[in-house]
C-alpha cells in the first residue's frame, strides 16, 4: 500500500535560514512525487514535481527536492527562508498518471520567525 | 481568475440537514476529484470522476455522493450531516494522462 510520512508536524526557523522538511514514501512500483503549499485559508498550490530524471528538482520561489530511492525519500530545501514562506507543506505520492490518487503525508506546518 | 471556482466558501449545517459542495473547474481538464481535509486526519482521497463517470471511491459512506452535470462540473452532495463530516473540502481536477492535480480553495464545512 502507498503511503507518505512527514516525520516532522511543525518546524520553526529564523528568517535567512536554510530549511529542509522531510519526506519518506512507501511504494513498490515508480512513484511520482510532489510538494504542495498551503498558506492560511488558502487551496494548494504546486511548488514542484518529480517523476524521473535528475533526482533534484528546482520549484517555484527558490524550493528544490531530493528524490533519493534508496532511502526512499523526497525531502525538501530551500536555501533562505523568508517570512512569507510559513505554510502548511505537503509531500504527496502518485501511483502515476490519469486519475490516480493522490496520497497526502500528513503535512508540517512552518513558521518563519522575522 | 480563479481556474477551479468552489462554492460556498464557508458553510455551516446542522446535524441530520443536507448539503450540495459546488466545484467548476474551468482548466480544461477532463478528471476532476474530491479531497477532504479534517482536523483528525491528512487531506484524504475520496472520489474520482473522468469523462462525468465516477472512477474510483474511496469514501465508505454512501452519504457522501457526487454529482457531474457537465464534463468541468463535479458537486458533492451530502446528506444526514453528522458533526464528524466538519472539514474543509477540495475539489480537484487533472488531464487524464498528465501527473498534476490542481486544487480548489476549499469549502469550510461545520456540522453543528
Amino acid at each position: 500500500a502507498q503511503s507518505v510520512t512527514q516525520p516532522d508536524a511543525r518546524v520553526t526557523v529564523s528568517e535567512g535560514a536554510s530549511l529542509q522538511l522531510r519526506c519518506k514514501y512507501s511504494y513498490s512500483g515508480t512513484p511520482y512525487l510532489f510538494w504542495y503549499v498551503q498558506y492560511p485559508r488558502q487551496g494548494l498550490q504546486l511548488l514542484l514535481k518529480y517523476y524521473s530524471g535528475d533526482p533534484v528538482v528546482q520549484g517555484v520561489n527558490g524550493f528544490e527536492a531530493e528524490f533519493s530511492k534508496s532511502n526512499s525519500s523526497f525531502h525538501l530545501r530551500k536555501a533562505s527562508v523568508h517570512w512569507s514562506d510559513s505554510a502548511v507543506y505537503f509531500c504527496v505520492l502518485s501511483a502515476g498518471t490519469g486519475y490516480q490518487n493522490f496520497y497526502f503525508g500528513k503535512g508540517t506546518s512552518l513558521t518563519v520567525i522575522p | 481568475d480563479p481556474k477551479i471556482i468552489q462554492k460556498p466558501k464557508y458553510l455551516v449545517a446542522v446535524t441530520g440537514s443536507e448539503k450540495i459542495l459546488i466545484c467548476e473547474q474551468y482548466l480544461g481538464h477532463n478528471a476532476m476529484y474530491w479531497y477532504r481535509q479534517s482536523a483528525k486526519k491528512p487531506l484524504e482521497f475520496m472520489f474520482s470522476y473522468s469523462y462525468q463517470k465516477l472512477m474510483d471511491n474511496q469514501t465508505a459512506s454512501s452519504r457522501f455522493q457526487p454529482q457531474s452535470s457537465k464534463k468541468n462540473h463535479l458537486d458533492l452532495q451530502i446528506t444526514a450531516l453528522k458533526p464528524d463530516d466538519s472539514a474543509t473540502y477540495f475539489c480537484a481536477s487533472s488531464q487524464l494522462g498528465g501527473d498534476t492535480q490542481y486544487f480548489g480553495p476549499g469549502t469550510r464545512l461545520l456540522v453543528l
